[in-house]
């Protein structure tokens, strides 16, 4: 069964630092990686989707990487910004099914003016 | 263009209830899928509708069920509610089984 872990569950910095999610899965056969951001109460915005065959991805600010063989993820935030502010949630799908997202328990940040 | 969306943005019941949520897909998109989110954990797959039939179910017990409509929108069934089905209730589109996701905001429902 697969298992999402995600480190810290929560972090406060103050604007302009860079900063590092980490996100773990249990089993290294996916079939591609999702980092998400939510609101409070909100949905789910996609920020960026690694294939299993790919090792990072980039857009504007922020840098995913992935370690398939290891389960590991990271998510980079340069720069941060108060707008920043909200859960960070990642996303693994399989074999078991490519609808069928296993979440991490997500991190809350927080980053301070 | 229309994202996912979904009605109603809040709901309160009390136990023993039933409740359907409805979403419409994003243009263009033919699978729906749906998650329950509890308070401060992560969305935790319900089950996928394409071409109007249940193709994946997560662990969910018989009392969840869905229906998808020929126009591709989708509801969701919670029967004999209990408190503890008390969460976010998140639809997702995408235009086919395989591709990704886009969520709606969701649903948020209360049983009391």
């Amino acid at each position: 069964k697969q298992e999402v872990t995600q480190i810290p569950a929560a972090l406060s910095v103050p604007e302009g630092e860079n900063l590092v999610l980490n996100c773990s899965f249990t089993d290294s056969a996916i079939y591609n990686l999702q980092w998400f951001r939510q609101d409070p109460g909100k949905g789910l915005t996609s920020l960026l989707l690694i294939q299993s065959s790919q090792r990072e991805q980039t857009s504007g600010r922020l840098n995913a990487s992935l370690d398939k063989s290891s389960g590991r993820s990271t998510l980079y935030i340069a720069a941060s910004q108060p707008g920043d502010s909200a859960t960070y949630l990642c996303a693994v799908t399989g074999s078991w099914g490519a609808q069928k997202l296993v979440f991490g328990q997500g991190t809350r940040l927080t980053i301070n003016p | 263009d229309a994202g996912v969306t979904q009605s109603p943005t809040h709901l309160i019941k009390t136990r023993g209830q039933q409740v359907t949520l409805r979403c419409s897909p994003k243009s263009g998109h033919d699978t729906v899928s749906w998650y329950q989110q509890a308070l401060g954990q992560g969305p935790q797959f319900i089950f996928q509708y394409y071409e109007e039939e249940e193709r994946q179910r997560g662990n969910f017990p018989d009392r969840f069920s869905g229906h998808q409509f020929p126009n591709y929108s989708s509801e969701l069934n919670v029967n004999a509610l209990l408190l503890g089905d008390s969460a976010l209730y998140l639809c997702a589109s995408s235009p086919g089984q395989r591709e990704k996701l886009f969520f709606g905001s969701g649903t948020q429902l209360s049983v009391l």
